[in-house]
């Protein structure tokens, strides 16, 4: 299994422009999540996806938007990129069993830089 | 909402002394569980250790274990002989009881470990 996988690992973007971070999971997990981590905080959450075709928000959403059309996949779109977005990125997946004590499995992270 | 506070921004130990992490959090759940995270410098979040908040027992996991204060709502981390391999930066999350729930994280406590 290769777990969680995130490209592109680096990305520097001009403001405005517009990319999307790409995260896909292989462990047929249910649930999956976009984090985001600014230089010396913790991770905040900014949207995650129950399943394919369902996608909601978390605490920090504005300037993104997500799709979830397979189990396995779950991009990242940042539209008209801003300073503010400078961060590492975060995916996350984790089983959707009724245990709560599943835990999440994290990809290696993004780094964006936008100038 | 739920807030987890880590007021140590920064600690040092010499190798093969003990330390203790401190961790705060704030919930009117009663079935949530807690984590720590290790980040090294590779940004890989790796989880260290897990607590049920129904499971009196305090968690271990081989040098690593925690003070699980239910009443104070205090979550500590203590890192026995400590290794260079360990210097990293560490973070205290919170996730309530319910299968795939978002982790909320503290700010991250950074842990130096001097030879």
């Amino acid at each position: 299994n290769a777990g969680v996988t995130q490209t592109p690992k680096f990305r520097i973007l001009k403001i405005g422009q517009s990319m999307t971070l790409q995260c896909a999971q292989d462990m047929n997990h249910n649930y999956m999540y976009w984090y985001r981590q600014d230089p010396g905080m913790g991770l905040k959450l900014i949207y995650y996806s129950v399943g394919a075709g369902i996608t909601d928000k978390g605490e920090v959403p504005n300037g993104y938007n997500v799709s979830r059309s397979t189990t396995e996949d779950f991009p990242l779109r940042l539209e008209l990129a801003a300073p503010s977005q400078t961060s590492v990125y975060f995916c996350a997946s984790s089983y959707s069993g009724t245990s709560g004590r599943n835990e999440q499995f994290f990809g290696p992270g993004t780094r964006l830089t936008v100038l | 909402a739920q807030t987890v506070t880590q007021s140590q921004p920064e600690m040092s130990v010499q190798e093969a002394e003990t330390v203790t992490l401190s961790c705060t959090y704030d919930t009117s759940e009663s079935d949530y569980y807690l984590f720590w995270y290790k980040q090294p410098p590779s940004r890989q979040m790796i989880l260290v250790i897990r607590q049920e908040a129904y499971k009196q027992q305090n968690a271990t996991e081989n040098r690593f274990s925690v003070n699980f204060q239910k009443a104070a709502k205090s979550f500590s981390l203590k890192i026995s002989d400590s290794q260079l391999g360990d210097a990293a930066m560490y973070f205290c999350a919170y996730r309530r009881g319910t299968s795939g729930s978002r982790l909320t994280f503290g700010e991250g406590t950074q842990l130096t470990v001097n030879p």
